[in-house]
């Protein structure tokens, strides 16, 4: 049973391109999290998904961030016109539907390390 | 709001002993859960013990506890016997019952010394 996948796992752009990340949940999980990591530092919460809908995207910055996790495929986290703060590394986290034995807990995947150049 | 605090940075631990990483919460939430993750070198998170907040006893996975004190607001996590492979940063973290935004600590520098 796989775990969280997450790709790529390094990337690295220049200033005022895009990047794209990937996550594909758990098999059965349906709540997608994205989380960013600065440099030694914990995770801080930036977006939580459900299939086609965003329920909360509070830790998110309002500009050039955004998330999707589709019908099918996996969640994505796009940064638009990427700058050097924007170095961090990106973990995302699934869990099974509210409800079922397990839901309270977040699985990670192994992250995608952004460096801006 | 949700708040973790961690207070040391960084422990040292012999090979073998057992160590005691605090970390104290703040909520106004009637029912929670605590967590504790592992970061090796690495990189990944490491998923590592869980505590619900009306949970009776202290949650125990292999050598990893959880002194859970509810009045304290204090969720310790002890690794027994510890090993090389346990140096890593532990990060300890906590969610709403049903509400799963996951609200991390600063953190916690594990080294154990041969």
């Amino acid at each position: 049973n796989a775990g969280v996948m997450q790709n790529p796992r390094h990337l690295v752009r220049r200033r005022g391109q895009e990047a794209r990340l990937r996550c594909s949940p758990m098999k059965g999980h349906s709540h997608v999290y994205w989380y960013r990591q600065l440099p030694e530092e914990g995770l801080k919460f930036m977006v939580y998904l459900q299939k086609e809908n965003i329920i909360d995207e509070s830790g998110m910055p309002k500009e050039r961030f955004s998330a999707e996790f589709p019908k099918e495929g996996p969640s994505i986290l796009r940064i638009q016109q990427v700058v050097r703060g924007d170095s961090a590394a990106y973990f995302c986290a699934s869990s099974p539907p509210i409800g079922v034995f397990g839901a309270d807990t977040q699985y990670f995947g192994p992250g995608t390390r952004l460096t801006v150049l | 709001a949700q708040k973790i605090t961690q207070t040391q940075p960084g422990m040292f631990v012999q090979e073998k002993e057992a160590v005691t990483l605090d970390c104290t919460y703040d909520t106004s939430d009637q029912s929670y859960g605590l967590f504790w993750y592992k970061q090796p070198s690495s990189g990944e998170m490491i998923f590592l013990i869980y505590q619900g907040s009306y949970d009776e006893q202290n949650a125990t996975e292999g050598r990893y506890s959880l002194n859970f004190q509810k009045a304290r607001k204090s969720a310790n996590l002890v690794i027994s016997a510890s090993q090389l492979g346990d140096s890593a940063m532990y990060f300890c973290a906590m969610s709403s019952t049903g509400y799963q935004k996951v609200t991390f600590g600063t953190g916690t520098k594990l080294q154990v010394i041969p």
